[in-house]
């Protein structure tokens, strides 16, 4: 069966400092990853995914995260965090074996203070 | 904006009722997915369809049923609906059906209240 854990219902960063939420994942076979982020009253936005490949990805708003296959994780990061990223950030696992749906973290808030 | 149409936005009614939820796809996009969003229960997947047929099934309750017409919009119907069914409901789009890379494209939601 496939999970993703966020073991971090809340995150605070200051702004201008390195922010990472964190995200480990179970599934059976190779993964697909993905990271999401909800805005107040919008929907859910795709910000980067791994498929294969170099393990650092790079998405939107200058996001990245790193793929750890030994340690199946995929924490989010960014170098300088912005008041505006304050959001819910979803971790999303999808398996490479077909038939398998896409599993959704539990969610990480994030706030940016001033 | 993704492109993904959900109606209406929001829905106040009453235990025992039945609502329909609507949601029309991007453009191009095959694939219709449903999502149930609450405070305990964080994302819940209910239902897939891809071009019209059911392609995978979540946690979805009997009480609820889906279908993707013709035209490639999406209807979840939720029937004797009770307390615990208040949630945000949103729907997703993608173009492909089984491939495991592929980019979800949410709608804003339907905020279900049950009174």
């Amino acid at each position: 069966a496939q999970s993703v854990a966020q073991p971090e219902d809340q995150v605070n960063v200051a702004e201008g400092n390195p922010l990472t939420v964190k995200c480990t994942y179970s599934v059976s076979g190779n993964p697909y990853l993905f990271w999401y982020v909800q805005y107040p009253n919008r929907g859910l936005q795709f910000l980067l995914k791994y498929i294969t490949g170099d393990n650092l990805v790079k998405g939107s708003y200058g996001f990245e995260a790193e793929f750890n296959k030994s340690q199946t994780s995929f924490h989010l990061k960014k170098p300088s965090a912005l008041v505006s990223d304050s959001a819910l950030y979803f971790c999303a696992v999808r398996s490479h074996n077909y038939g398998q749906n896409f599993v959704f973290g539990p969610g990480t808030r994030l706030s940016v203070l001033p | 904006d993704s492109g993904v149409t959900q109606t209406p936005k929001h829905l106040i009614t009453a235990t025992g009722q039945r609502v329909t939820l609507r949601c029309s796809p991007r453009s191009g996009d095959l694939s219709v997915y449903w999502y149930q969003q609450s405070l305990d229960q964080g994302l819940q997947f209910l239902i897939q369809y891809y071009n019209g047929e059911e392609r995978a099934k979540g946690n979805i309750l009997e009480r609820f049923s889906a279908q993707q017409f013709p035209d490639l919009h999406s209807e979840l119907n939720l029937s004797s609906l009770e307390l615990g069914d208040s949630a945000l409901y949103f729907c997703a789009s993608s173009v492909m059906a089984r491939g495991g890379d592929e980019k979800l494209f949410f709608g804003s939601g339907t905020q279900l209240s049950v009174l």
